[in-house]
């Protein structure tokens, strides 16, 4: 697509349920990042993939959180049993790899609040 | 580990200029990049540097770059109204995949 699509836009759940953000990244974009931002925060790495290669989890913040990623594109990031803090935006991003000179291109990400 | 740190908050009045400073810690870093986040929107990149250049300019933009203090900044000219944002700086190495982010600089421009 012509950008990178995030949805849903907005999420609320109840403690203790799970929840699924989706991502769909640029087209051809081998690279796709989760981050979270949480309020007055910066942005958080949570996992990153590249191709097929196995991907880089060492910002996932507890075994709760895992993502996936489908046939190198879409990407879901699931959240088990959330807790209020995993309240925060999750912005996905993918990027043409090879020049990381061109930067990331981010979806507008999913705000979720978990009550 | 590496950190980017950034001030919270500036205000300028329209037509000023605004300059956004940023720091990190990353001797290795290689690119450093400034992102623009307009309020309900994702981040937007608005222009890079290489490690081995000190200055680029892009229209009303122009980024600094010590690499000796590792001090990173964003001048805006002529800042408008549409410039008010939070600011991001980030930076990436050849040995880490995902950016590092600094915590945002909100930019407040008052007419």
């Amino acid at each position: 697509g012509a950008g990178v699509s995030q949805s849903p836009s907005n999420k609320v759940t109840e403690k203790g349920k799970d929840v699924e953000l989706r991502c769909d990244p640029i087209s051809g974009h081998t690279a796709l990042y989760w981050y979270r931002q949480s309020l007055g925060q910066g942005l958080e790495f949570l996992i990153y993939f590249q191709g097929n290669s196995a991907p880089d989890k060492s910002g996932l913040p507890s075994d709760r959180f895992s993502a996936e990623r489908t046939g190198g594109s879409v990407s879901t990031l699931t959240i088990q049993r959330t807790q209020q803090e995993d309240s925060a935006v999750y912005l996905c991003a993918s990027s043409s790899s090879g020049d990381r000179g061109y930067g990331y291109t981010f979806g507008s990400g999913t705000r979720l609040t978990v009550v | 580990g590496e950190d980017v740190e950034q001030s919270l908050f500036l205000s300028v009045r329209e037509g000023d200029s605004s300059v956004i400073n940023c720091t990190y810690t990353d001797s290795s870093s290689t690119y450093l990049y400034w992102y623009k986040q307009e309020p309900g929107a994702g981040l937007q990149l608005l222009t890079y540097i290489f490690s081995n250049m000190d200055m680029k300019q892009d229209q009303r933009l122009t980024v600094l770059l010590n690499k000796k203090d590792k001090h990173l900044s964003l001048r805006i000219a002529d800042t408008q109204t549409g410039d008010s944002a939070i600011y991001f700086c980030a930076e990436a190495d050849t040995g880490r995949r995902a950016l590092t982010f600094g915590s945002g600089t909100r930019l407040q421009v008052q007419p």
